[in-house]
């Protein structure tokens, strides 16, 4: 049973579509987030979830939108493609309590 | 602000070498600490934490890690490497609170065998 599932794994697409990614954690956990992963690879914090409700909404695009329909669902919406959209995406869960983040394997994100 | 720096971008070691990879925080009070490996291709694996307690830390595949409070540091060491440890090490620090995760740029560890 896979904790924490991403998909698809991952997108290929043209500058100006839209794509979505999503994500669901079987962990029972009451947070979760959307990192961005760059070519270099950093890792950059997008959003926070916690119980459904936005708590760190970090300086992206509004292109770029979140969607909590429950605590173990986070999904991210991108319109209008652009060529450096192209990352690899991480979603992430943490229990209550602060205790470690459960890392998806990542979508990778193909803007051409 | 919290952040993390971890000052060797690429490491280079022989298999059957030592390693130690660093990595100094920035944080008000004492943080959570967890060191992540990333191998190509894949998601981010927790190594180890440290929340409190016994300062040195164990984890899995033979890591382990010290918490320095006196030079806001938590390195990563493994007494010998093996060719499969060659992957993208995160050091990362989280506070108590739930939110902002902040993660370190990485060390990229390459053994030659």
């Amino acid at each position: 049973d896979t904790a924490v599932s991403q998909t698809p794994k991952y997108l290929v697409t043209q500058m100006g579509n839209d794509k979505s990614i999503k994500c669901e954690q079987n962990l029972g956990h009451d947070t979760m987030y959307w990192y961005k992963q760059d070519s270099k690879k950093f890792l950059k914090i997008m959003f926070s979830y916690n119980n459904k409700e936005l708590i760190i909404n970090e300086t992206v695009p509004n292109r770029f939108s979140p969607k909590s329909p429950d605590k173990a669902h986070l999904n991210l919406h991108i319109n209008s493609l652009e060529l450096g959209d192209s990352a690899v995406y991480f979603c992430a869960s943490r229990g209550l309590g602060a205790g470690e983040l459960f890392f998806g394997e990542g979508s990778r994100l193909t803007v051409l | 602000a919290q952040s993390v720096t971890q000052p060797d971008i690429h490491i280079t070691v022989s298999e059957g070498a030592s390693l130690e990879l660093r990595c100094n925080y920035s944080y008000g009070a004492t943080p959570y600490l967890f060191w992540y490996v990333q191998s190509p291709g894949q998601g981010l694996q927790l190594l180890l934490k440290y929340f409190s307690g016994d300062t040195l830390v164990q984890g899995i595949k033979g890591f382990e890690a010290e918490f320095k409070r006196s030079q806001s540091s938590f390195n990563l060491r493994k007494p010998s490497v093996h060719w499969s440890d060659a992957a993208e090490y995160f050091c990362a620090v989280g506070p108590r609170e739930v939110q902002n995760f902040v993660f370190g740029p990485g060390t990229r560890l390459s053994v030659l065998p």
